[in-house]
């Protein structure tokens, strides 16, 4: 199967840490994507890879993979992480499908 | 750094064709990449469109196939798609994105990822 599932919605404290998961078969081939999402704006890559943050992603996000699973972690989640995150992946028939979206909202 | 730009109609009649270019700033279409579709209707989540190499190589959301035609213009730098049969489901934000992929051989992983995107243009299907 190429669908990859999300919860619809994750809280945090302000400063805490929070991890957001993405479940799916092709996760134990592919690693993961992340965007973040803000209202009205397009998606921003913050993890690819193993755990790689393209430049000006702040290193209190990290990214980690095992078996079916690919997490995303904020470290000393800010008010202004609060948004919508998807998780994106491969198949092998070359489909890219998206995660349902986590909605995180910082307290 | 690169840029992407889309454009089109914003207002399409149901049973029409849909379509859309992108056009690439900043670097060059033909690069090591893929270029993607993604759209996102009104208050819901993002769903993949399909993608082109510079090559005319192509994916396709195996849910949109049949309505799905992406192409590539080298001597424009731009990307386009073109969606047939639109219905007021296929109302959305439309974005493109450029796309890359890479291979972990330490843990026999791959990658792909869309690490540029253009800002989006929303498409109304309506009579």
């Amino acid at each position: 199967s190429s669908e990859l599932t999300q919860d619809p919605a994750v809280s945090v404290a302000l400063g805490q840490t929070v991890r957001i998961t993405c479940q799916g078969d092709s996760l134990r081939s592919y690693y993961a994507s992340w965007y973040q999402q803000k209202p009205g704006q397009a998606p921003v890559l913050v993890i690819y890879g193993k755990n790689n943050r393209p430049s000006g992603i702040p290193d209190r996000f990290s990214g980690s993979s095992s078996g079916n699973t690919a997490s995303l972690t904020i470290t000393g989640a800010q008010a202004e992480d609060e948004a919508d995150y998807y998780c994106n992946s491969r198949d092998s028939s070359g489909n890219h499908p998206f995660g349902g979206g986590t909605k995180l909202t910082v307290l | 750094q690169v840029q992407l730009q889309e454009s089109g109609p914003g207002l399409v009649k149901p049973s029409g064709t849909l379509s859309l270019t992108c056009a690439v700033s900043g670097g060059s279409i033909s690069s090591s990449n893929w270029w993607s579709w993604v759209r996102q209707p009104p208050g819901k989540g993002l769903e993949w469109i399909g993608e082109i190499y510079h090559s005319g190589s192509t994916n396709y959301n195996p849910s949109l196939k049949s309505r799905v035609t992406i192409s590539v213009d080298k001597s424009k730098n731009q990307f386009s798609l073109k969606l047939s049969s639109v219905t007021a489901a296929d109302t959305a934000v439309y974005y493109c994105a450029r796309s890359g992929a890479d291979y972990d051989p330490q843990y026999y992983y791959y990658y792909y990822y869309m690490d540029v995107w253009g800002k989006g243009t929303t498409v109304t299907v309506s009579s």
